[in-house]
This record gives structure tokens, sequence and C-alpha cells, in this order.
């Protein structure tokens, strides 16, 4: 089946420092990735549709200044917490879309912000 | 914010017995998935049924969708230790482009030995 890595799995950082965690489709293109959000005992909110080639998609309440997405190629995604603080904490998992109505997700990253 | 409510929040039951979990959705949808996550971990895609099909099955999963009800049901038969986990819907609806998704709040599965 297809797969979707992220990296890094868990990281833990200083309030106020910015953090980039990655999302690759390692045995298909994809030209749409999405990046969710997921507190815990919580379900998914997807945070915003990245689009190879142009701008992300934000939904609504999501601060396109702290959360920079960048998907500058048909395998990588990227998303940047910028200045993160401690409400940032969370669990991060992006998915690749490879068509026929299905995403792929990634195994998702634990960021603690202390 | 979310489209899918589901129920239960929670259900434990023993090993052999059959689970069934229920997903509710508020607009017209293309298709609606089942998801599994195993606690800390990503989501792995367990079924997909279109919004012109009622009923779908894979191994032990059995879905079913009624459009005039909003609703899904989820039943896993002869349940083992090993399906222990969170389970979401998922919803695609006609008003979003690229499989957008919406996930309900999600089921968490306890079988115990």
């Amino acid at each position: 089946g297809a797969v979707v890595s992220q990296h890094p799995s868990r990281v833990i950082c200083k309030s106020g420092t910015s953090v980039k965690i990655e999302c690759r489709s390692l045995d298909f293109q994809a030209t749409t990735m999405f990046w969710y959000r997921q507190f815990p005992k919580q379900s998914l909110m997807l945070m915003a549709t990245s689009n190879e080639g142009s701008k992300a998609t934000y939904e609504q309440g999501v601060e396109k200044d702290k959360f920079l997405i960048n998907h500058a190629s048909l395998t990588l995604s990227t998303l940047t917490v910028t200045s993160a603080h401690p409400e940032d904490s969370s669990f991060y998992i992006c998915s690749a879309n490879r068509g026929h109505n299905t995403q792929y997700f990634g195994p998702g990253t634990r960021l603690t912000v202390l | 914010s979310q489209q899918g409510e589901e129920d239960p929040q929670a259900l434990s039951i023993q090993e052999g017995e059959n689970a069934t979990m229920n997903c509710s959705y508020k607009t017209s949808i293309n298709n609606l998935q089942w998801y599994r996550q195993n606690s800390g971990r990503g989501l792995v895609h367990l079924i997909l049924i279109r919004s012109n099909e009622r009923e779908k099955h894979s191994g032990r999963l059995r879905v079913t969708l009624d459009t005039s009800k909003k609703s899904s049901s989820l039943l896993i038969t002869a349940s083992r230790a090993a399906d222990t986990a969170s389970y979401f819907c998922a919803t695609e609806t006609p008003e979003t482009s690229g499989s957008r998704l919406t996930f309900g709040e999600g089921t968490q599965l306890t079988v115990n030995p």
C-alpha cells in the first residue's frame, strides 16, 4: 500500500522557537496534501490543504503566518510552526491524496512546546 | 467544524463479540469513509462507501449507509483484542475539492481479551 512518512515523529522545543515538520509520499506523487491537528482524545481538525506549486488553502481560524506550509515538490510538503507556544502542543498528522477518494495518512508528529 | 457525530464515544466489549459504531452527518456527501487510529499513530483507511451504495463488506467489517437519515454504521464482527483503537468516520462533500475530508468525533473501542 501507499506509504506516507513524517519527520520528525516527536519533537520537544522551547517556547518561541520554530519547528518544521516534513510529510513525504514515498511511492506516489501527490499534488495535494493535507495537514491536520489532533488534540488528546479528540478528532482530527483540518488545518490546511497543501497544493503543489501554489499557495496552501487554510481553514477558517488557522493563522497562515503561524503555520507556514510549503509544497515544493510532488512528494514533499512541510509545515512550519513559527514562534511555537505551549498551546501549539499537539499531534500533527499529514495525508496525501493519491486519487480515488482515498487519503493516505502519515504516522503523525507529536509536538511538545515547553 | 466537524460534520460527523459518532456514537458511542466509547465502547468496551469482550473478544468475540460484535462492535457497532454509528456516524451521523449533516450535509450531502460524495462518499463516507471509515478510518482506524491506534493510540498515538496515524490513520489507516478501512473502507469507503459511496453515496449511491447502501452496504459494503470487507473481511470482518460491514458498513451501511442511509443517506435519507444521513447516517452510517460500522460493524466489526468477531472482534479481537487487536481491534482496540479509535474509529473515525469522515465525509467528502460535493462542496469540497481534492478529496478534502471532514472527520467525526470518533469512537474509542476497547476489546477485552
